[in-house]
């Protein structure tokens, strides 16, 4: 079974600062996605980004990229000049191929961005 | 375009009764989940569906029943509800080529 940790269940930076989110994951598939969701405080969840685990180039999505460490099984989020918009929950998230996409979640790491 | 949209927003139950959560998406996606989530734990899938007519259990399945009668829409029940329950309810579709989950605005349940 898949498990999914995100060890620091809050944290906060300074508005315009850069901060990075840890996940680590334990699984034996090869074959994989990951993905940073953003919770905000309106509920809705939101991808941030995802990463296909036989790409070696770490994905990036404007201000938001990720430390992909295969061997090691981390998947850090690092988000650049953060603004005060980036104040949310934020999950990461497992995901077996092939399968039916069953997502499988961390517990959370709320980040306060501060002004 | 609405996306996903769950019924209703809040919902408050008594011990013991029944009720029902609608999803409906309008993208038409093949594959449609019921995630609970609780403080401290995440997102844990409850049930899933492939398609119209099939659904499946998933991490925390107890106490729910789901159906799938129309590819649109997927509902969630619960028969007797119980305190343990209380949880915000998340809906999601997907394509069966894409593994990004859509979601909804999710549920707030609170069984008192």
């Amino acid at each position: 079974a898949q498990t999914v940790t995100q060890s620091q269940p809050e944290m906060s930076v300074q508005e315009a600062e850069t901060v990075t989110l840890s996940c680590t994951y334990d699984t034996s598939e090869n074959n994989y996605y990951l993905f940073w969701y953003k919770q905000p405080p309106s509920r809705q969840m939101i991808l941030v980004i995802r990463q296909e685990a036989y790409k070696q180039q770490n994905a990036t999505e404007n201000r938001f990229s990720v430390n992909f460490q295969k061997a090691a099984k981390s998947f850090s989020l690092k988000i650049s000049d953060s603004q005060l918009g980036d104040t949310a929950m934020y999950f990461c998230a497992f995901m077996k191929i092939p399968g039916t996409y069953k997502y499988i979640f961390g517990t959370g790491t709320r980040l306060k961005v501060l002004a | 375009n609405a996306g996903v949209t769950q019924t209703p927003k809040f919902r408050v139950l008594k011990t013991g009764q029944s009720m029902t959560l609608l999803c409906a998406q309008d993208m038409n996606h093949e594959y449609m989940y019921w995630y609970r989530q609780d403080p401290g734990m995440g997102l844990r899938l409850i049930h899933y569906s492939v398609g119209e007519g099939t659904t499946a259990k998933g991490e925390v399945p107890d106490g729910y029943n789901v159906s799938r009668l129309k590819k649109q829409n997927f509902l969630l029940g619960l028969e007797s509800a119980a305190p343990s329950q209380t949880s915000v309810y998340f809906c999601a579709s997907s394509y069966v080529t894409s593994p990004i989950q859509y979601f909804g605005a999710g549920t707030r349940l609170s069984v008192l």
